[in-house]
């Protein structure tokens, strides 16, 4: 069981859905991730929460849409999708941004299927 | 932009072998460097972490070496053993010790 928790395991939504996911951790840590990963792929950095503030936006496009309500949540809300936005979205943690002592912590992640 | 690259990328051998995880990066201006463990359709674990100070980090099997100048870090796995078997991504910092660039991965087979 990994410290980072995310819900849902598996999503499938149709393009015109509207979706969110979730992503919890109770380890106190300040910074918190989203990621984005194709099979086969590395993961990608979509967002970057610094102490409930959006500190980092890779250029993600506006359907995907990052909200922090506290220090231990982060969702990412989900409209309009396309099918090349399936893939295994990934959460994580830090104690803080650029904290070179303190390694992320990942969720296992949400499995997203657009049709 | 730090490119990072990851030899070999896939690698099958049987139970008991040491092997050696190769990670190039072209930005030598980093803070650490981590290696982690992905299992398939499961998150990354972070394996060890090496400061730019440091040399090599050692975790049980696992020996991670760190040559900052050249842009090379290797991971060494001790007798291997089947439940190794997954993908390890190395992930050089940048400056400030964010570590959001991941190498495209070595896939680990190992053979009961």
């Amino acid at each position: 069981d990994t410290e980072v928790t995310q819900t849902p395991k598996h999503l499938v939504m149709g393009m015109t859905n509207k979706k969110s996911l979730k992503c919890e951790q109770h380890m106190g840590h300040r910074a918190m991730y989203w990621y984005k990963q194709k099979a086969k792929k590395p993961p990608e950095l979509m967002f970057v929460y610094s102490y409930e503030k959006l500190s980092i936006n890779e250029s993600v496009p506006s359907r995907f849409s990052p909200e922090c309500p506290n220090s231990s949540l982060l969702n990412l809300h989900l409209h309009a999708l396309q099918p090349e936005d399936s893939a295994l979205y990934l959460c994580a943690s830090s104690q803080d941004v650029g904290n070179s002592n303190q390694p992320q912590h990942f969720g296992d992640g949400t499995r997203l299927s657009i049709l | 932009k730090q490119e990072v690259t990851q030899i070999p990328a896939a690698l099958s051998v049987p139970e008991g072998e040491n092997l050696v995880l190769n990670c190039s990066f072209t930005d030598s201006a980093i803070y650490n460097l981590q290696w982690f463990r992905q299992d398939p359709g499961k998150g990354l674990t972070s394996l060890l972490l090496i400061q730019s100070s440091q040399r090599e980090q050692t975790s049980g099997r696992l020996n991670a070496s760190l040559d900052k100048s050249s842009g090379r870090s290797t991971l060494y796995i001790a007798a291997s053993q089947p439940g190794d078997s997954a993908t390890y991504l190395c992930s050089p910092s940048d400056n400030y010790g964010q570590n959001f660039v991941f190498g495209p991965g070595t896939r680990l087979s190992v053979l009961p």
